[in-house]
């Protein structure tokens, strides 16, 4: 079965403590990206990456950090995060204009 | 990208047809409709695509107008399960192209019994 994993699904963390989200994908696709979604702002891409060591920013990509060291990880990096960094995070792949999403991760920082 | 306009919120009897409208009047030659749909704070799920002929699979029916400005998608018989906010988005590319997705607001559609 076609699945993008994410770890944790929910973290509550305080500010400035480094915390890294991870996402593995099984279908060996090339494309992977990050996305957050807030009320009222909906669904924003964070970092994308179009391959192994390939990776770039999207629209929101301050205060994150993204790294493709093979083909299914794509780990989500908050070095520092801050109070404002509080969303709910999706990754996603994409191959042949259609994209798969992983479940969230609803992510507090206090 | 083009960009899309939708209704904030439709309703929808269940067992009925959910015909949800999306606008897209800048739309380019080489740019594809796709609608996603996400089911309360899942992650977004793939319904359907297409150019500029209709299509069909086994969620959901995709008509775009011959000028292709806009399109309906048709949920031919909606249940409780398809309440979700539907995004209309339209970009670049199909087949084996890639990249971002710029979701707007989408559709708020509430199946009710």
């Amino acid at each position: 079965e076609a699945q993008v994993t994410q770890n944790p699904r929910y973290l509550i963390t305080v500010t400035g403590k480094k915390l890294t989200v991870t996402c593995s994908q099984n279908m060996n696709h090339e494309y992977m990206s990050w996305y957050r979604q807030d009320p009222g702002l909906g669904l924003r891409q964070i970092y994308y990456s179009m391959n192994v060591e390939v990776t770039d920013k999207g629209d929101v990509p301050e205060g994150y950090k993204v790294s493709r060291k093979e083909k299914r990880n794509f780990p989500l990096i908050l070095e520092s995060p801050s109070p404002n960094q509080t969303s709910l995070y999706f990754c996603a792949t994409a191959r042949a204009g259609e994209a798969f999403f992983g479940q969230g991760t609803r992510l507090t920082v206090v | 990208d083009a960009k899309t306009t939708q209704p904030p919120s439709m309703d929808c009897a269940e067992g009925r047809a959910a015909n949800l409208p999306c606008n897209h009047s800048t739309i380019s030659g080489n740019e594809y409709v796709y609608w996603y749909r996400q089911i309360h704070s899942q992650g977004p799920q793939y319904i359907i695509h297409g150019l500029k002929n209709n299509e069909t699979n086994e969620m959901a029916s995709l008509i775009i107008t011959e000028d292709r400005k806009s399109s309906t998608l048709i949920l031919p018989h909606a249940t409780l399960r398809d309440t979700a906010v539907y995004y209309c988005i339209v970009r670049v590319g199909g087949g084996t192209s890639y990249g971002k997705l710029t979701f707007g607001q989408g559709t708020i559609l509430t199946v009710h019994p």
